[in-house]
């Protein structure tokens, strides 16, 4: 079984800049997660969809950040403009269904460096 | 916002030592405990998904203990290898569907 494909795994931007991320789940998995972990910290849910639909973005900062998931598959995430403070990995995860007993399954990251 | 603390915040072992970690999270509303293994360049893999008190997993060497009344999670490695080194995370559910993650114990084993 294929796992949780992200790209890029790196990027440099400079600030103001703009960035994407893009997402490929495990297949048949309806749930998908974007985490930010910013160095020392761990993991943040930035977004959670189910299939196609948001469940929750209460911690995404919504004025420089989006995301979609199209057709209930792929997703991308975006900064725009980028701030030295989203320096950081983002990780995509899957999940069959939601909910917090759901084991998740992460792809290998982005590492974003805003400088 | 939930608090979920990993003690300690790294260590150093010796091949073939064992070793345990701690997480703690809140005591009430629980839904169920991740543990994580995340090593450099790789993508976090999850270890164990608990959801009961008084639970204990094992996979090969790793096991983990659960004890939700007083919020608390160990996870133990039996003999350490050099491929155990990594971050290990845990991530607490409660009755949201969101999971609220420790800043990790990374594991370092010197061969």
């Amino acid at each position: 079984e294929a796992g949780v494909a992200q790209s890029p795994r790196y990027k440099i931007i400079e600030k103001r800049q703009s960035v994407a991320f893009w997402c490929n789940p495990i297949s048949g998995h309806a749930t998908l997660y974007w985490y930010q972990q910013i160095l020392g910290q761990g993991p943040k849910l930035l977004i959670q969809f189910q299939n196609n639909g948001v469940v929750d973005d209460s911690q995404l900062p919504k004025d420089r950040f989006s995301a979609e998931r199209l057709k209930g598959v792929d997703s991308t995430l975006k900064i725009q403009p980028a701030k030295l403070e989203d320096s950081a990995v983002y990780l995509c995860a899957s999940s069959l269904a939601g909910g917090p007993a759901y084991e998740q399954y992460f792809g290998p990251g982005t590492r974003l460096t805003v400088t | 916002i939930l608090n979920v603390e990993q003690s300690p915040q790294s260590l150093h072992v010796q091949e073939g030592d064992s070793t345990n970690f701690t997480c703690s999270f809140p005591s009430s509303n629980f839904y169920a405990l991740h543990w994580y293994r995340w090593e450099t360049a790789k993508s976090p893999e999850a270890l164990f998904v608990m959801t009961l008190n008084g639970d204990e997993k094992k996979k090969g060497r790793i096991s983990a203990t659960l004890n939700t009344k007083e919020g608390y999670s160990y996870l133990y490695i039996k003999g350490s290898q050099p491929e155990d080194s990594a971050t290990y995370l845990c991530a607490f559910g409660a009755g949201s569907y969101q999971l609220t993650f420790g800043k990790g114990t990374k594991l370092s084993v010197i061969p």
